[in-house]
C-alpha cells in the first residue's frame, strides 16, 4: 500500500515537498515513480527512483523543475519543487513498479494522490 | 522519444457486448528479452490508475479474466469480453521500454455505457 501526503495550496515561488510512504512492501527492492495528471488531462511521467541506492531519473521535461529523493529507513519517496509555478497544478500519483536497465513496467500499486494547487 | 497512439478516443459500450481498444507506437516495443514492454492502466472516475496488464498479455493480480491484452513489435489490443457497467472509466496504454520518458502514456480511451 502506497499512503501520500495530503492536498496541498501554495503560492507561485513556494516551496513544497510531497510524499509518498509504503507498507507492505520491501521498499528498497522497488522502483517509486511519480506521475502528473494535469486537470481534465492524461497522465505524464516526472520521474523513478530506486530507494535501495536513490538512483534517480527524470524525464525530460521535468529534469531541474523537481527533485525525487527517498529515505529508505522509512520506506518513503518524496518530491519536492523550490520555486512553485501555476503550471505545476495537478494531482501526483506515486507507484510501484519494476525496472531493468531503462525498461519499467508492471506498476501494481499506486497512491492516492496528492493534489497541488498553486495560485496568487 | 516513443509515441504512443490509441483509437478510439471514446468508446460507448453496452453491457454484456465485447469491446476493444487499439494502441500503436511509433516504434517497436519488442524488447530482446522478448518481452513486449507494453502496459495497460484503468483510471476509474476520481480513483487513482489501476494496472491491468503487463508486459503485453499478462494480467495483473486480481483483473478480471474477462480482460486480455494482445499485440506484438508495434500493435496492441486491450479486449474486453463482456463489458460490465463497473469498467466505466479511461484507458491508458504505456509504453514500458524507455522509463520514464515523455508521452510514455497514450491520450487515452474514454469508455462509457450507451
Amino acid at each position: 500500500q502506497l499512503v501520500q501526503s495530503g492536498a496541498e495550496v501554495k503560492k507561485p515561488g513556494e516551496s513544497l515537498k510531497i510524499s509518498c510512504k509504503g507498507s507492505g512492501h520491501n521498499f528498497v527492492t522497488y522502483w517509486i515513480g511519480w506521475v502528473r495528471q494535469m486537470p481534465g488531462k492524461g497522465l505524464e511521467w516526472v520521474g523513478i527512483i530506486y530507494p535501495g541506492d536513490s538512483d534517480t531519473r527524470y524525464s525530460p521535461s521535468f529534469q531541474g523543475q523537481v527533485t525525487i529523493s527517498a529515505d529508505k529507513s522509512i520506506n518513503t519517496a518524496y518530491m519536492q519543487w523550490s520555486s512553485l509555478k501555476a503550471s505545476d497544478t495537478a494531482m501526483y500519483y506515486c507507484a510501484v513498479g519494476y525496472c531493468s536497465s531503462t525498461s519499467c513496467s508492471k506498476f501494481d500499486y499506486w497512491g492516492q494522490g496528492t493534489l497541488v494547487t498553486v495560485s496568487s | 522519444d516513443i509515441v504512443m497512439t490509441q483509437s478510439p478516443l471514446s468508446l460507448p459500450v453496452t453491457p454484456g457486448e465485447p469491446a476493444s481498444i487499439s494502441c500503436t507506437s511509433s516504434q517497436s516495443l519488442l524488447h530482446s528479452d522478448g518481452f513486449n514492454y507494453l502496459d495497460w492502466y484503468m483510471q476509474k472516475p476520481g480513483q487513482s490508475p489501476q494496472l491491468l496488464i503487463y508486459l503485453g498479455s499478462n494480467r495483473a493480480s486480481g483483473v478480471p479474466d474477462r480482460f486480455s491484452g494482445s499485440g506484438s513489435g508495434t500493435h496492441f489490443t486491450l479486449s474486453i469480453s463482456r463489458v460490465e457497467a463497473e469498467d466505466v472509466g479511461v484507458y491508458y496504454c504505456m509504453q514500458a521500454l524507455q522509463t520514464p520518458s515523455p508521452n510514455a502514456f497514450g491520450p487515452g480511451t474514454k469508455v462509457d455505457i450507451k
